[in-house]
């Protein structure tokens, strides 16, 4: 079962638009991260955001945590060619022991 | 990706053949995770590891095994493969597990004829 679910599933815009990517799970996190793959690579950390905080910022990468809602959001501004790639967040979660679970991820196209 | 190596990246085998996948480290993490990544179903957890000899199952253990006799080196083996475990097998490493984030290897593309 898969406790971190993406939405969209996937999206197309233009560069220089913002991105955003949601992430809702279902039990209580020790913190939410955020991996970017591109095609044909491993994944790459992008942020880790503690059950604690609210929001986080990394650059042009904008992560937002609501625990009440079981769901964190991931916004890229700016968006570039080189954005293009699957975006996963992963929860580290007491109910699944020492281990991230990952979603389904959502395929992010930018078009120039 | 910089401390971590999977070998081989790609391998094509038969039904029925053992296949042993290689995850190599340089950076002394204690854990280490092999996961298989379909389309549609994200990455899955095969096993991980929490040390040398310390091992336990994933979301997805049937049909493996794993094994860690050094710090750096953890080896999943597929007793007999079937074409079901045709996917794209990741190998991670951390520091400490959860509270931490995961270096990812490449990957090694598997395909069971």
């Amino acid at each position: 079962s898969q406790q971190g679910e993406e939405d969209p599933q996937a999206l197309s815009i233009q560069e220089g638009e913002n991105a955003t990517m949601n992430c809702s799970y279902k039990t209580s996190i020790n913190n939410l991260q955020w991996y970017r793959q591109n095609s044909g690579r491993g994944l790459v950390h992008l942020i880790l955001i503690r059950s604690n905080e609210r929001e986080k910022h990394s650059g042009r990468l904008r992560v937002t945590l609501d625990t009440s809602k079981k769901s964190s959001s991931l916004l890229i501004t700016a968006s570039r060619a080189a954005d293009t790639a699957s975006y996963f967040c992963a929860t580290d979660a007491i109910e699944y022991g020492n281990k991230l679970v990952f979603g389904a991820g959502t395929i992010l196209r930018v078009k120039s | 990706d910089a401390g971590i190596t999977q070998s081989p990246r790609h391998k094509v085998t038969e039904t029925g053949t053992p296949v042993t996948l290689r995850c190599h480290q340089t950076e002394n993490h204690r854990y280490m995770y092999w996961y298989r990544q379909d389309p549609g179903h994200g990455l899955r957890l095969i096993h991980y590891s929490y040390g040398v000899k310390d091992t336990d199952k994933g979301e997805v253990s049937d049909g493996y095994s794993v094994s860690r006799s050094k710090t750096e080196d953890f080896l999943l083996t597929l007793e007999s493969a079937t074409s079901s475990q045709t996917s794209v097998y990741f190998c991670a490493i951390s520091l400490g597990g959860g509270p931490y984030g995961y270096t990812f290897g490449s990957g090694t593309r598997l395909t069971v004829v």
